[in-house]
């Protein structure tokens, strides 16, 4: 079985400063992982996503992610937050190996950035 | 390129009907996946197609059930409603291949009175 933990369900930053949202994951093979966004009464936007190769990922808006293999971790990060950057923040998973492997949600992470 | 449309946006409807929630996917792509969003529950898988058929089914009662066609459009239908069935009902639609990201719909706002 394969899951996502996102530790905190709120992060609140200043903006101008840099902000960190977690994710650790767990599957049976390799991960294919992603991070994904939400807007009140809106669908997901994908952000970025880790398939292979170069463990920084650089994304939509600025947003990167660093995958960390030994730690099972994915990371979201942006080096100056914005106000329009408060949203939910989802980060997902998918085993890269095994057979129909569906995409497997953490619960979320709301981001707030205050002015 | 045309987005993920749901249809409709919003519904009410009162328990012990039955729903049928619409997907059309983005042009191309053949897998569609649903999920219900709730506050409590976040994002639960509930079921993946792809061309036709059913790939993948997450753990839901045999109320909830889908269905593609050979548009790659879909259909979800909730028989039996439930007052904890009222969630946002949210499609994604992906070419097929695992490495690739799905495109998610706006989703449909269930309220079940």
């Amino acid at each position: 079985a394969q899951s996502v933990a996102q530790p905190e369900d709120q992060v609140n930053v200043a903006e101008g400063n840099p902000l960190t949202v977690k994710c650790t994951y767990s599957v049976s093979g390799n991960p294919y992982l992603f991070w994904y966004v939400q807007y009140p009464n809106r669908g997901l936007q994908f952000l970025l996503k880790y398939i292979t190769g170069d463990n920084l990922v650089k994304g939509s808006y600025g947003f990167e992610a660093e995958f960390n293999k030994s730690q099972t971790s994915f990371h979201l990060k942006k080096p100056s937050a914005l106000v329009s950057d408060s949203a939910l923040y989802f980060c997902a998973v998918r085993d890269k190996d095994s057979g129909y492997s569906t995409l497997t949600f953490g619960k979320g992470t709301m981001l707030l950035v205050s002015p | 390129k045309a987005g993920v449309t749901q249809t409709p946006r919003y519904l009410i409807k009162t328990r012990g009907q039955q729903v049928t929630l619409s997907c059309s996917p983005i042009s191309g792509h053949r897998s569609v996946s649903w999920y219900q969003q709730t506050p409590g529950q976040g994002l639960q898988f509930l079921f993946e197609y792809f061309s036709e058929t059913q790939r993948n089914k997450g753990n839901f009662p045999g109320r909830f059930s889908g269905r593609q066609f050979s548009n790659s459009r879909s259909e979800m239908n909730v028989s039996t409603l439930e007052l904890g069935d009222s969630a946002l009902y949210l499609c994604a639609s992906s070419p097929g291949g695992r490495e690739n990201e799905a495109f998610f719909g706006q989703g449909t706002r269930l309220t079940v009175v």
